[in-house]
Order: structure tokens, then sequence, then C-alpha cells
């Protein structure tokens, strides 16, 4: 099973709210990973964690909050976004950090 | 930093050909390992194919071979008997050991029946 799950599909949300993004993986991956994607560009790294705890943080503005309540699970809160942050929000997880990764079919954000 | 780059934006291929995507990088490491992931139109990444620095045999999967010159520094894919489904963005991916992933721009691959 390669399977890595994202809720919800797609998101629309205005500038004042606060939403959240879940991934999920039954792997036993030690290793997950936020990615934003906008259209026909590669993906760009948001953040790592590595056994549950925050290891790469790539500038993220704080408006962008992620957690790892668990080994199986990665969330990205999000608060007073911008229209520019509306993209396809990507999550990823590996066995560890420095192995190949599997990508969910990440959650459609649009910021109104 | 490491970069990776793939300078084919945009391709096409008619259906049952062959095509080859190009890819190089740019790197002072021995050890390291490289991937190709396709992105179809639905948008989930789906991994294609890995290569280790260290092994000189050029990985295969299936109609998926890839044509690694570590010397060159290049790493190309090569897609037989092209089918409608292989249509999607293709990235080339770079990772050092204990590092993170670096990502070519893609490559948009058309297959036209």
């Amino acid at each position: 099973d390669t399977e890595v799950t994202q809720t919800p599909k797609h998101l629309v949300m205005g500038m004042t709210n606060k939403k959240s993004l879940k991934c999920e993986q039954h792997m036993g991956h030690r290793a997950m990973y936020w990615y934003k994607q906008k259209a026909k560009k590669p993906p760009e790294l948001m953040f790592v964690y590595s056994y549950e705890k925050l290891s790469i943080n790539e500038s993220v503005p704080s408006r962008f909050s992620p957690e790892c309540p668990n080994s199986s699970l990665l969330n990205l809160h999000l608060h007073a976004l911008q229209p520019e942050d509306s993209a396809l929000y990507l999550c990823a997880s590996s066995q560890v950090r420095a192995y190949e990764q599997y990508f969910g079919p990440g959650t459609r954000l649009t910021v109104t | 930093a490491q970069t990776v780059t793939q300078s084919q934006p945009e391709m096409s291929v008619q259906e049952a050909e062959t095509v080859t995507l190009s890819c190089t990088y740019d790197t002072s490491e021995n050890n390291y390992y490289l991937f190709w992931y396709k992105q179809p139109p639905s948008r989930q990444m789906i991994l294609v194919i890995r290569q280790e620095a260290y092994k000189q045999q050029n990985a295969t999967e299936n109609r998926f071979s890839v044509n690694f010159q570590k010397a060159a520094k290049s790493f190309s894919l090569k897609i037989s008997d092209s089918q409608l489904g292989d249509t999607a963005m293709y990235f080339c991916a770079f990772l050092k050991t204990g590092n993170q992933f670096y990502f070519g721009t893609g490559t948009s691959l058309t297959v036209i029946p």
C-alpha cells in the first residue's frame, strides 16, 4: 500500500477564514512533507517533519502552521491567507528523510 | 545548492512511438539518488523510476528506462510504446542522502493518438 490521502480535495476560503488541510499515510513512513505547487511548476517545499518533529521550515509565512499529531497524520492550519496563496497543496511521505517520496492527490486551495 | 535542469518545457509523441526526456543536474556529491515523477492532469504525482548513483546499471520499469551518465551528470527518461495515459508533466528530481529533493522545472508530454 503506497497511498497517501489528503482532505479536502478542494477548498475555497476567504482571507479572514481559518481552515485546515489533512494528510494521512499508513505505510509506517517517518518523514512527512508539505509542498505548494502552482500550475505547470514543480512543487515547492514548505515543511518537513521527521519522526514527528519539524525539521525544515522553508521560510514559510506564519499564516501557514503545520502540525504532526502522530506518525501517520500531518495537518496544515491556514489563517488569514492571501489570494496569492491559491495553489495545489501536496502532502508526501517517505520511509525516513532522503528516500523516495510518495505523494497524495493534493488539496486545490482557492483564496477569495 | 543542487540544480536540476529540464531543457524541454513541452514535448509531443505519437502513440506507440518512443520519446526521450532529458534531465541534467549539477552536484559535487558522489552518492545521491535520481528520480522521475509523473503528474497526469488529475494532478497526483507518481514515482516512475529511481536510480542510485552508485549503480552503473540503468534502471528499467516496464516501458520506462533511464540513461544515466554519471560523468556527464545526465539522467534522461525513455518511454517506449507511448500510450495516451503517458500524457503528463514529468519532473526529474535529485536527492542527496540526508537532504531534500530538488525538482527540475518539468516537461509537459503530450501523446498524440
